[in-house]
């Protein structure tokens, strides 16, 4: 079946760095999602993509539609503890389609 | 606030034993959807109702359906729980099949003795 990509698999990271993570695909894609999920609870959408090149920005989090439509990326700036959790990317192929889930990229933060 | 609430957070029920979870919102979205989270893994598809209109994902076991009385309700039964399915159900909603922005709610924790 299709499937994203999501690296990397988990992060280690100390508060104040940056983090980068990405979702590749061999497909298309027309809608990117990006969510975060905490321990014990449902995941929350942080940003929605639409068009290719689009950059979006939610507070510290930026994430960028892939000029190919293939990818898509999520950066944390000046990262804080209560951005641990689990960050996932979703995506669209087509319009009426369901979403398709990358493996989520764990993320931790010591202070 | 508009919002998916799940009950309960934590069911356990025993194997074999039917058990029904359920959700409900108050964003008057027309989609609702249901996931299976194990540990660890991706939430995974197990199928939606848009409006009164199911669909089932072609690899979701018969063991499990759904009821979608009126838009603000919709339920998961689980009609013969095994050992492997135990894991997070996640309701989603979204406010119709063209927009994809899904919301979700907290989730229920199943656990099967």
């Amino acid at each position: 079946g299709q499937q994203l990509n999501q690296s990397p698999q988990s992060m280690f990271i100390q508060e104040g760095e940056d983090v980068s993570m990405n979702c590749t695909s061999s497909s298309i894609f027309n809608t990117w999602l990006w969510y975060k999920q905490e321990p014990g609870e449902g995941p929350v959408l942080l940003i929605a993509l639409y068009k290719a090149g689009e950059l979006t920005s939610n507070g510290r989090l930026t994430a960028q539609f892939g000029i190919t439509r293939k990818d898509s990326f999520l950066n944390i700036s000046a990262s804080i503890p209560s951005d641990v959790g689990i960050y996932f990317c979703a995506g669209q192929r087509q319009a009426g389609t369901a979403l398709i889930f990358g493996k989520g990229t764990t993320l931790s933060v010591s202070s | 606030d508009a919002m998916v609430i799940q009950n309960p957070r934590y069911q356990v029920t025993q194997f074999g034993k039917p058990v029904t979870l359920s959700c409900s919102q108050t964003l008057n979205h027309n989609v609702m959807y249901w996931y299976q989270q194990k540990s660890s893994q991706a939430p995974k598809l197990l199928f939606h109702y848009y409006d009164k209109d199911f669909n089932n994902e072609a690899d979701t076991p018969d063991n499990f359906q759904s009821r979608r009385p009126n838009t603000s309700f919709c339920f998961l039964d689980i009609r013969s729980p095994g050992l492997g399915d135990a894991a997070m159900y996640l309701c989603a909603t979204s406010r119709d099949r063209s927009l994809i922005e899904q919301f979700f709610g907290p989730g229920t924790r199943l656990t099967v003795l």
